[in-house]
């Protein structure tokens, strides 16, 4: 059983740019949950995705935003990235959304 | 809005000796969470807590869960350099679908 991935590991961009940041589910889970988790604080809900539309969404502005596919894996997508936005996201997954969810590695963004 | 505290916020541990964290949540909740973070590193899952009076034991740690008073706590026994490590718990309502709100988290130091 494989569980959540998430890619990339790391990346650094520029104040204004646009990132993408992926998530692959584990097997069988249909939900997945994306965090920010800024430094030396606890991860903040941004959405949660349930057979590919947003099932909730926390309190983060419309330039955060995402997908799902039918393969249940995720997308999160940040435009006009500001330096706030620097953090380690999380991706967590579920096989309903009432479930227990499993973390992955996690994607350290630094914007400067 | 669902809030939820921890404390301490750092706790500096003597090997050998036990200490508890806190965790206090606003509302009436479905689940509660501990999880363990190592510095970099995604949450690593320890308890889930589900009704009142619940009490769970890994090796030195220890939770348990008072949904009438709104109130966690992990308890360490006999601390370990090994444990040095951030402690977050969630807490979930189902109604809200399945987000999870952390609390600020107790940075845990043991020294020899």
């Amino acid at each position: 059983e494989t569980g959540v991935t998430q890619s990339p590991t790391h990346l650094i961009k520029t104040r204004g740019q646009q990132v993408t940041l992926r998530c692959s589910s584990q097997s069988g889970h249909n939900t997945v949950s994306w965090y920010q988790q800024a430094l030396g604080q606890g991860p903040q809900f941004i959405f949660q995705y349930y057979r590919e539309e947003e099932n909730g969404r926390g309190n983060f502005p419309p330039r955060f935003s995402g997908l799902q596919f039918p393969n249940y894996s995720s997308e999160l997508n940040v435009n006009a990235l500001e330096l706030d936005d620097s953090a380690l996201y999380l991706c967590a997954s579920t096989n309903l959304p009432g479930g227990e969810q499993y973390f992955g590695p996690g994607t350290r963004l630094t914007v400067t | 809005e669902l809030k939820v505290e921890q404390n301490p916020l750092f706790l500096s541990m003597q090997e050998g000796k036990n200490y508890t964290i806190y965790c206090n949540y606003s509302t009436t909740s479905d689940r509660l969470y501990w999880y363990r973070q190592d510095p970099g590193k995604s949450l690593e899952s320890l308890f889930v807590l589900l009704s009142n009076g619940a009490v769970k034991q890994e090796g030195r740690l220890m939770a348990s869960l008072d949904t009438k008073a709104r109130l966690s706590t992990l308890h360490i026994t006999a601390a370990v350099h090994d444990l040095s490590a951030t402690y977050f718990c969630a807490v979930d309502i189902k109604a809200a679908g399945n987000k999870l709100t952390f609390g600020g988290g107790t940075r845990v130091l043991v020294k020899p």
